[in-house]
């Protein structure tokens, strides 16, 4: 079955580290995004793709980037991990055949950054 | 005022009951409006999908958009104890190449 599945799923990781938080789709999905669930500030979204070399900029894209280099994936970079970016991360994608404004989330990854 | 508005509960019923979660909106271009279930430690999964007003209807559950009121509603007939779940509304103004808006989610208890 297709899916949509992110590593690593649990990372503790030191103020000024980089990290790289990866996600990998196998429906082809033209459509990929990366988000961040908070207490009190729900879903806020970080960056988007929308095909291979395609990148944007979403609501709290500071401090973050991605590069799509093939339809599968979109690995998400902390360039220097700080502790404002504890949080859950959650890949997710959509595409033709799933209707477009439908997204499918991965099972998230949990980052604690000390 | 933020786009999407969404009470975060915790709203706790008991089983059987007729649950009602709502989320306002400003962005009167949004056309396309979702539910999303999360369990915990889980990724949201996509319940309910309406495209413009009307309802939509889906066993248990049932989706309401207002837009002239700019008010979506999920509504939960007898509710179960697996029903207890976040619920996010998510609304977008494009077909496709638009980000879904979320709202904050309601935790729901169903209690047996």
């Amino acid at each position: 079955d297709a899916e949509i599945t992110q590593s690593p799923r649990h990372k503790i990781t030191e103020t000024g580290r980089q990290v790289t938080l990866a996600c990998h789709q196998t429906w082809n999905h033209n459509n990929m995004f990366w988000y961040r669930q908070d207490l009190g500030h729900g879903l806020r979204l970080i960056h988007y793709s929308y095909g291979v070399h395609d990148t944007n900029k979403g609501e709290v894209s500071d401090g973050y980037s991605v590069s799509r280099s093939n339809t599968e994936d979109l690995p998400l970079t902390l360039e220097s991990a700080a502790s404002s970016q504890t949080s859950v991360y959650f890949c997710a994608s959509s595409g033709p055949g799933t209707g477009l404004n439908t997204i499918y989330f991965g099972e998230g990854s949990w980052l604690t950054v000390v | 005022q933020k786009e999407v508005e969404q009470d975060p509960g915790p709203l706790s019923v008991p089983e059987g009951a007729i649950v009602s979660l709502n989320c306002t909106y400003s962005n009167s271009a949004f056309q396309y409006f979702m539910w999303y279930r999360q369990y915990s430690r889980k990724g949201p999964e996509l319940l309910m999908y309406t495209y413009s007003s009307g309802n939509k209807e889906d066993g248990r559950f049932t989706a309401q958009v207002d837009k002239s009121s700019k008010y979506i509603s999920l509504f939960i007939r007898d509710s179960q104890p697996s029903d207890s779940a976040t619920y996010l509304c998510a609304m977008s103004a494009g077909s496709g190449n638009t980000p879904l808006v979320f709202g904050k989610g309601t935790r729901l208890s169903v209690i047996a």
